[in-house]
């Protein structure tokens, strides 16, 4: 079975808070490969950031970082400093592949408000 | 110059019409997608093509026909639409089906009457 959940459905902050929204992921494989999106009130959706399961690298790209654990099967995303730009909905991703076939699994998504 | 487009932007219809939403990626990516997007934001993923190749298939009703002319196109049939079907369809894009990150087009609101 794969899953990715985000257990916080909204988060509301002040700007120029620090915010951190977690994902936590099941699956059997050993390879896969996580990413965040984010959706922003004019609703496209924008790739932020993809990790496979074997860099454990922290990353980090301006404001944002990203930390990947497999003990605890997380790859939680940090903004920092945050800013009104910074109100949308994001989503974690888990992808693996097995033979010719994809699994693509989204989480149910983190409602993100910043308050000026 | 658009890397991901979906035509129309917004389609209303009525019970038990067909129809159908184009999508085409000038990113020279093999692997092509549809995601449906319900009212509550839940994002699902419904079909992925690879040079013309189905690899994902999920459990959606065969009223749903996906169609790749060639690999730059990913064309999505609805026939007999139901109320259930309002939501919004994104098409989107991948290099290739190694897990690579995904382009998404603007989406395209559908709302069955």
């Amino acid at each position: 079975a794969q899953k990715v959940t985000q257990a916080q459905t909204e988060i509301s902050v002040v700007e120029k808070e620090d915010v951190t929204l977690d994902c936590v992921y099941e699956t059997r494989d050993t390879t896969y490969y996580l990413f965040w999106y984010k959706q922003p009130p004019s609703g496209e959706l924008v790739f932020l950031i993809r990790r496979n399961s074997f860099d454990e690298q922290n990353e980090i790209s301006g404001r944002y970082s990203w930390n990947f654990q497999k003990s605890t099967s997380s790859f939680n995303f940090t903004i920092t400093a945050s800013q009104v730009v910074d109100s949308a909905v994001y989503f974690c991703a888990l992808i693996k592949n097995s033979g010719g076939y994809q699994k693509v699994t989204f989480g149910t998504g983190t409602k993100l408000q910043v308050i000026p | 110059d658009t890397a991901v487009s979906q035509t129309p932007k917004y389609l209303v219809t009525q019970m038990g019409n067909d129809k159908s939403i184009k999508c085409e990626q000038n990113l020279g990516h093999d692997t092509m997608y549809w995601y449906k997007q319900d009212s509550k934001k839940f994002l699902k993923i419904m079909f992925s093509y690879n040079n013309k190749e189905l690899i994902i298939n999920e459990t959606v009703p065969n009223r749903f026909s996906p169609k790749s002319p060639d690999k730059a196109h990913l064309n999505l049939h609805i026939n007999s639409l139901e109320l259930g079907d309002s939501a919004v369809y994104f098409c989107a894009s991948s290099q290739d089906w190694q897990g690579n990150e995904q382009y998404f087009g603007p989406g395209t609101r559908l709302t069955v009457t």
